[in-house]
């Protein structure tokens, strides 16, 4: 089956410094990915979706300035936490789908997520 | 417009028994549906989907589930629980012409040995 692979699992940094997590398709084509947050026992949080190519589109209330995410190919989007504070620490998640058109009653496919720890 | 509810924050059930976790949904036209499972620290994997056909979808791990369009219902099944099922299961609904599927907050899954 499809395969997301997502880096790092775990992070532990300082307040300020900037993070970047990786998202990979392994073996297909992500037209679309998705960054979710996800709360302890919590459900997910959409942050934003990104199209290869495009700029990702933001649900409101998501800092795009703090929230980074870059979608240059096929197979890899990337979420940068920038200048990273203590209410950042969260359970990050990126999925791949099958975005617009045919085939978008298909599953996600997620990743393993980030455990991202701010001190 | 698309939404899905998960009326149970969490679900008991002994090991050997069936379980139900409970999903309904509201869409403009048909939905597709799915189920998910989270494990603890990982990402969520798919279980089964309902597109269009028979109304009981078959997954994986022995897991099934029933739409019920009058009420508008996509309940997860299982005959016998087991204790490695305990898991967060989400419940997920997509709308034609959507491709961003609505999440249920989750239902805690757990399973008394």
């Amino acid at each position: 089956g499809a395969v997301v692979s997502q880096h790092p699992s775990r992070v532990i940094c300082k307040s300020g410094t900037s993070v970047k997590i990786e998202c990979r398709s392994l073996d297909f084509q992500a037209t679309t990915m998705f960054w979710y947050r996800q709360f302890p026992k919590k459900s997910l949080m959409l942050m934003a979706t990104s199209n290869e190519g495009s700029k990702a589109t933001y649900e409101q209330g998501v800092e795009k300035d703090k929230f980074l995410i870059n979608h240059a190919s096929l197979t890899l989007s990337t979420l940068t936490v920038t200048s990273a504070h203590p209410e950042d620490s969260s359970f990050y998640i990126c999925s791949a789908g099958p975005g617009r058109g045919a085939g978008s009653n298909q599953p996600q496919h997620f990743g393993d997520g980030t455990r991202l720890s701010i001190l | 417009a698309q939404s899905v509810a998960q009326p149970e924050d969490q679900v008991n059930v002994a090991e050997g028994n069936p379980l139900t976790v409970k999903c309904t949904y509201s869409v403009s036209g048909n939905p597709y549906l799915f189920w998910y499972v989270q494990y603890p620290n990982r990402g969520l994997q798919f279980l089964l989907k309902y597109i269009t056909g028979d109304n009981l979808v078959k997954g994986s791990y022995g897991f099934e589930a029933e739409f019920n369009k009058s009420q508008t219902s996509f309940h997860l099944k299982k005959p016998s629980a087991l204790v490695s099922d305990s898991a967060l299961y989400f419940c997920a609904v997509l709308s034609g012409g959507s491709y961003i599927p609505t999440f249920g907050r989750g239902t805690s899954l757990i399973v008394h040995p």
